[in-house]
């Protein structure tokens, strides 16, 4: 069974700072990894998903993240933080059918 | 419709009642998967749908859960006799078929039982 580990609950970050959020899975093959942030009280919003081939994959408002077979590690990667991106950061992993979660990252921007 | 659509968006309910919580899918999906999101908690996997089917009901934490879907499009998740613990809110996505696609999420639905 696939799992998803996102060691780092909280971090703080000046704005316009760079961030690395991290993730680690586990599961025997190739997954499929993606990335999902939630603002307070709202639904999930999909960043940025691998499913194969580049390995770096471009996602929306400014983030990217780098899939790496032999570290089995899916970062979130953004050279610039703003205001806005404080938010709880999703990390995910899916096989052949569900999609399993990690527990999170809260991202907070201090100006 | 152009997203996946849960309703109630809150529910408060007394403890001992019955919910259900509906969620409308994006049109043409087949993959159907229900989620618990507890206070300061991450995303509990509860159920998916293929089509009809359920093939993975491993996440309902009771028999007082349960949950159906029905023309392959809209779902209910019933939550019989709540109890405090139920709190929650329950996201509902969506996705093309059951694996290597995008999964939509909807904006959940808040539950308090009280």
């Amino acid at each position: 069974a696939q799992s998803v580990t996102q060691p780092d609950i909280h971090i703080t970050v000046s704005e316009g700072a760079s961030l690395e959020l991290r993730c680690n899975y586990s599961y025997g093959a190739t997954p499929y990894l993606f990335w999902y942030v939630q603002s307070p009280g709202q639904g999930l919003q999909l960043l940025l998903k691998y499913f194969s081939g580049d390995t770096l994959v471009q996602g929306i408002k400014g983030f990217e993240a780098e899939f790496k077979r032999s570290q089995s590690s899916f970062n979130l990667r953004k050279p610039s933080v703003h205001w806005s991106d404080a938010a709880e950061y999703f990390c995910a992993v899916q096989g052949t059918d569900k999609l399993i979660f990690g527990t999170g990252t809260r991202l907070q921007v201090f100006p | 419709g152009a997203g996946v659509s849960q309703s109630p968006s809150n529910k408060v309910t007394e403890k001992g009642k019955d919910v259900e919580l509906r969620c409308d899918p994006i049109s043409g999906h087949t993959a159907l998967y229900w989620y618990r999101q507890s206070l300061g908690q991450g995303l509990e996997f509860l159920i998916y749908f293929q089509g009809n089917s359920a093939p993975d009901k491993s996440g309902l934490p009771s028999d007082r859960f349960s949950a159906e879907r029905t023309g392959g499009s809209v779902s209910t998740l019933t939550i019989q006799r709540t109890q405090q613990e139920d709190s929650a809110v329950y996201l509902c996505a969506s996705s093309l078929t059951y694996s290597g696609n995008t999964i939509y999420f909807g904006e959940g639905s808040w539950l308090t039982v009280v």
